[in-house]
């Protein structure tokens, strides 16, 4: 157990809805990371945030979202969802967002999505 | 941006042999390799890392080396056994600044009794 909590374990819905993933990083670690794994494009990274702010963004798309809130959980939220959004979503939390001491990445055992 | 390749896609061993899943990264600015073990239906967890400033690293029966020259990294797995089953996956970042970490494909090993 990483220490890391994802809600819900599965989702499924229909194409054009909205829905929020939700991560609890491991107690103390500032900085949390959402990734989209999916079998045809592997594991890839959305965006990072560091104790409330966005901190780098990878290829996350404009329909997505995320948020950092002061008791530092987090949102990624997914609008107008296609198809192709059927995914596992991943969150992981390190300790620090930079610097040597924050490269260890802890991951939760992800959301399910799949659109319908 | 950086690009992060990954062999084999699938790798099968008999129990106590040797695996060995290679990766190349593009940017010469990446100075940690992190190696990340997937179990079905759990998420990656890191199992051993490597920064740039290292040749090999060791921990009981997985090793890492690098060559920085080269942009390669591999992962050595050496008497196998059948909880090694599972995805891993390498990735290359930079320890300085936020972290962007690119992931290679996944190689899914098979350990067969």
């Amino acid at each position: 157990d990483s220490g890391v909590t994802q809600t819900p374990k599965h989702l499924i819905t229909a194409t054009g809805q909205r829905v929020t993933l939700r991560c609890s990083p491991r107690s103390g670690d500032l900085s949390v990371y959402w990734y989209q794994q999916s079998l045809d494009q592997g594991l890839q990274f959305l965006i990072q945030y560091y104790n409330g702010e966005e901190r780098a963004k990878g290829n996350i798309l404009e329909r997505f979202s995320a948020q950092q809130f002061p008791d530092l959980h987090s949102e990624l939220n997914l609008s107008s969802l296609e198809l192709g959004d059927s995914a596992l979503y991943f969150c992981a939390s390190s300790v620090r967002g930079r610097g040597p001491s924050s490269y260890e990445q802890y991951f939760g055992p992800g959301t399910r999505l799949t659109v319908t | 941006g950086e690009n992060v390749e990954q062999h084999p896609s699938t790798l099968s061993v008999q129990e106590g042999d040797s695996a060995v899943i290679k990766c190349t990264y593009s940017d010469s600015a990446s100075n940690y390799f992190p190696w990340y073990k997937q179990e079905l239906g759990k998420g990656p967890q890191l199992i051993i890392d490597i920064r740039s400033n290292v040749g090999e690293k060791k921990d009981q029966r997985i090793a890492v080396t690098l060559n920085k020259t080269a942009k390669h990294f591999s992962l050595h797995i050496t008497e196998t056994q059948p909880e090694d089953s599972a995805v891993y996956f390498c990735a290359a970042s930079t320890l300085w600044g936020y972290q962007k970490v690119t992931f290679g494909i996944g190689t899914k090993l098979q350990v067969i009794p």
